[in-house]
């Protein structure tokens, strides 16, 4: 009963290449996100949607973008892979009201060779 | 914008004994959300213990609580009868009210946690 799954769990690919990350939760959030964990550990944010709307784009390179067909999906799609985009890639989702406590997905280890 | 600043990147500590990992924030905000949050190896993000900014008493979760000082802007958090399962990255986040309550976590960069048997 999975509560924020992600699609694939690994991904390794080329330099160049075009690739997409999946998410979905059903806990009935109303706001999603996007967090980049680099080699470091260190987790940033990258986006967050609320409602189908884009709320926060935190400097993210434009080969970064993130769909959301509906409010229990928020995929990420990436262009023109680059080796410093190899990083966990986690996604979060959590009520916009109240203490906002975040429920994060499995992530996403992204290796570019 | 928020800056959140974990001092020691690795502690240690015997099996069933206390440690507290330590962190410090820099906001210009009254009111906003805090948290810690444990990364095992296998790196699935778990939400340790909360605090909200306008409550003056500590948070507790069993054997983990918080020492939160809003004026010193720090909130250490204390693992009591440390196991073995404690071990992992702990991350310490924070988190804006302003902004609609949209906003994602901002992150210390995390404390390794060693529980020696």
């Amino acid at each position: 009963d999975t509560a924020v799954s992600q699609t694939p769990k690994y991904l390794v690919t080329q330099m160049g290449n075009d690739k997409s990350i999946k998410c979905e939760q059903n806990l009935g959030h109303d706001t999603m996100y996007w967090y980049k964990q680099d080699s470091k550990k260190f987790l940033k944010i990258m986006f967050s949607y609320n409602n189908k709307e884009l709320i926060i784009n935190e400097t993210v390179p434009n080969r970064f973008s993130p769909k959301s067909p509906d409010k229990a999906h928020l995929n990420l799609h990436i262009n023109s892979l680059e080796l410093g985009d190899s990083a966990v890639y986690f996604c979060a989702s959590s009520h916009l009201a109240g203490h906002n406590e975040q429920f994060f997905g499995p992530g996403t280890r992204l290796t570019v060779l | 914008a928020q800056t959140v600043t974990q001092s020691q990147p690795e502690m240690s500590v015997q099996e069933a004994e206390t440690v507290t990992l330590s962190c410090t924030y820099d906001t210009s905000e009254s009111d906003y959300y805090l948290f810690w949050y444990k990364q095992p190896p296998s790196r699935q993000m778990i939400l340790v213990i909360r605090q909200e900014a306008y409550k003056q008493q500590n948070a507790t979760e069993n054997r983990f609580s918080v020492n939160f000082q809003k004026a010193a802007k720090s909130f250490s958090l204390k693992i009591s009868d440390s196991q073995l399962g404690d071990a992992a990255m702990y991350f310490c986040a924070y988190r804006s009210i302003s902004g609609g309550g949209a906003d994602g976590l901002t992150f210390g960069k995390g404390t390794h946690l060693i529980i020696q048997p």
